[in-house]
């Protein structure tokens, strides 16, 4: 079990620039969901999958974010023509279906945008 | 509209002591209740859980109680250790929210010697 891995840990870019991370869950883990932390805040649901369907989008989900996961197995989010309110930790956890909704989490993505 | 929150932002607590940690929700479609601990530059980690069915989890020094009829729940840690020092954060899921976790705004713990 090597964990909920994430790619980068920290990405800087300019605002209009697109961006993609990439998460990688617990092998096993069918669930797998996207989070935002701000500071001050705790994280804040983006999207979660199941398998490679996903199953619901939170409102925070501008057009100008998509996130996939082709083969059920990683994921990838991107943020198009980034925007300095994107700066934020992007987190991504992943859960097993029958476990009682515990989700793992890896150590995030911290976007900065200039 | 903060569903789950934690009235705290930060609790100093002296080695050996216990440490006591609260959360409150609003939302009454809320049956599963979690909390996490997050150190700096890492991800949250999962403490221990609880489900609406039951009142009281316990999991080594921590203890986590549960009053639905009052919205709230807490967490204790005994004795608290120097290493406990972290921001803890309460979340909530419920069958109804496609098992999205809900995070209350964290309480920075800080375990003094």
């Amino acid at each position: 079990d090597t964990g909920v891995s994430q790619d980068p840990r920290h990405k800087i870019t300019k605002r209009g620039q697109n961006v993609t991370f990439r998460c990688d869950p617990i092998s096993e883990h069918n669930r797998l969901y996207w989070y935002r932390q701000t500071l001050g805040q705790g994280p804040e649901f983006l999207t979660y999958f199941q398998n490679e369907a996903q199953l619901e989008k939170s409102r925070l989900l501008s057009d100008r974010f998509s996130a996939e996961r082709p083969k059920g197995s990683f994921s990838t989010l991107e943020i198009q023509r980034t925007e300095q309110g994107d700066s934020a930790m992007y987190l991504c956890a992943s859960s097993l279906s029958i476990a009682k909704n515990i989700q793992y989490f890896g150590a995030g993505t911290r976007l900065s945008v200039l | 509209d903060q569903q789950v929150k934690q009235n705290s932002p930060s609790l100093s607590v002296q080695e050996g002591r216990i440490s006591i940690l609260n959360c409150d929700y609003t939302n009454s479609m809320f049956d599963y209740f979690l909390w996490y601990k997050k150190y700096p530059a890492e991800g949250p980690t999962f403490l221990i859980s609880i489900s609406s069915i039951k009142d009281k989890n316990e999991d080594g020094r921590f203890t986590v109680f549960l009053n639905k009829s009052a919205k709230h729940l807490s967490l204790h840690i005994v004795p608290s250790q120097p290493g406990d020092s972290a921001v803890y954060f309460c979340a909530a899921s419920g069958t109804g929210t496609a098992s999205k976790l809900t995070f209350g705004t964290g309480t920075r713990l800080q375990v003094t010697l």
